[in-house]
């Protein structure tokens, strides 16, 4: 079965600008959770989404935000970019929580700020 | 936030030497997992302990849980290159929806 899609890949954006990533789960996951990876802070959790409701979201600003559709894909938009929101971010499936069964994980998007 | 502290933070070993990574916490946990990340990939799960003292076995890799579930080991035995990547651990958050992740421990195994 297909695994975790996320889009893009990468990407580059000028500080100040807004960017939306994409999140495509497992068929038949409803949770899905974001992280920021970063060398310095390894992976810090931003927030968790399931049957399109947010459950439980990490101290972050509120520059940071998603969402979730009815078909379980999901989507973060982090406004008014700055240096430090370069990272890597990945997206994480289950199918209830990932405390219970695990995550499954994209290959993630590396965000550039210039 | 239950903070969860990885060591070492970084290792390099020689082919087929053992190695044991450790994951410590002041907190107990219902559970804990372990995943290994490849540059350039999301982590990979490898393993979840529940039960207080129990051991899993997967190939060379030994995991351990500790008897009070505030921590956890993993063991490696005559490591391999294909070994090399970070190992990180990850136990629920106080909501339990999601789960934190120690910073990890980079592994580097060369031949």
């Amino acid at each position: 079965k297909a695994g975790v899609t996320q889009t893009p890949r990468y990407l580059i954006k000028t500080r100040g600008q807004q960017v939306t990533l994409s999140c495509s789960p497992i068929s038949g996951h409803r949770s899905v959770s974001w992280y920021q990876q970063t060398p310095g802070q390894g992976l810090q959790f931003l927030f968790e989404y399931f049957s399109e409701t947010q459950r439980n979201k990490g101290n972050f600003p509120g520059r940071f935000s998603g969402r979730q559709f009815s078909n379980s894909r999901s989507e973060m938009n982090v406004s008014t970019l700055e240096l430090g929101d370069s990272a890597l971010y990945l997206c994480a499936s289950s199918l209830e929580g990932g405390n219970n069964y695990g995550y499954t994980f994209g290959s993630g998007t590396r965000l550039t700020v210039v | 936030t239950q903070l969860l502290e990885q060591s070492p933070q970084f290792l390099s070993i020689q082919e087929g030497e053992n190695l044991t990574v450790y994951c410590n916490s002041s907190s107990v946990f219902s559970s804990l997992q372990w995943y290994r990340q490849e540059p350039g990939e999301g982590p990979v799960l490898l393993v979840t302990v529940v039960t207080g003292g129990e051991v899993k076995k997967l190939k060379r890799l030994t995991f351990q849980f500790g008897d009070a579930r505030k921590d956890s080991s993993l063991h490696i035995t005559a490591a391999q290159p294909g070994d090399t990547g970070l190992y990180l651990c990850a136990g629920p958050t106080n909501s339990g929806y999601a789960l934190n992740f120690g910073k990890g421990t980079s592994l580097l195994v060369t031949p």
